[in-house]
């Protein structure tokens, strides 16, 4: 079943702009990750966030934990065109797999 | 990094026909393997997990006789979708878990699969 609520279903900004997901889920987690898909392809790994942390960055990418509120965002700053593609938040629980949220479609318009 | 290797990348198959996915972890050991489905614009769907050398665990609602899962070595598990049906047409998508590497899931590519 699916855990993760994802906000906005769908963004469209312009190159340059940032770009802010939002995930929400119902129940406790060990960690929550984030991962790109482009159309029709697997997903990559962008960066894992454990529970006990609060914040972590990767390159161009911010992600946020709040376990009181259980969400998370995800913060793509200065974007561009390559960035198009669906973002996903999945959290992991002891039970090893993981559960997708909805997903967001980012466009990133040139 | 650790790489999953999933073939094929798409199939066009008759309805009734059976047909097999592979999912191989090219230079790992894969002791837990995942299948996943998507639909168009959705997300994914975890199907079943399996463990090798053990029978594979579904998710509720997933039929067991429908869709075969063989996880017989430590980097290859197979999905075979059997008497497929239009229905069944989707993309489906492995992941592999290597033992000891904390949090990581690597994903394969997907099998773009079309019952006609």
């Amino acid at each position: 079943s699916q855990q993760g609520e994802e906000d906005p279903q769908a963004l469209s900004i312009q190159e340059g702009e940032n770009a802010t997901m939002n995930c929400s889920y119902k129940t406790s987690i060990n960690n929550l990750q984030w991962y790109r898909q482009n159309s029709g392809r697997g997903l990559v790994h962008l960066i894992l966030i454990r529970s006990n942390e609060r914040e972590k960055h990767s390159g161009r990418l911010r992600v946020t934990l709040d376990t009181s509120k259980k969400s998370s965002s995800l913060l793509i700053t200065a974007s561009r065109a390559a960035d198009t593609a669906s973002y996903f938040c999945a959290t992991g629980t002891g039970a090893q797999k993981l559960v997708f949220g909805q997903g967001t479609r980012l466009t990133i318009n040139p | 990094g650790a790489v999953v290797s999933q073939h094929p990348s798409w199939v066009i198959c008759k309805s009734g026909t059976s047909v097999k996915i592979e999912c191989r972890s090219l230079d790992f050991q894969a002791t837990t393997m995942f299948w996943y489905r998507q639909f168009p614009k959705q997300s994914l769907m975890l199907m079943a997990t399996s463990n090798e050398g053990s029978k594979a665990t579904y998710e509720q609602g997933v039929e067991k006789d429908k869709f075969l899962i063989n996880h017989a070595s430590l980097t290859l598990s197979t999905l075979t979708v059997t008497s497929a049906h239009p229905e069944d047409s989707s993309f489906y998508i492995c992941s592999a878990r290597e033992w000891g590497t904390g949090y990581g899931y690597t994903f394969g590519s997907g099998t773009r699969l079309t019952v006609v």
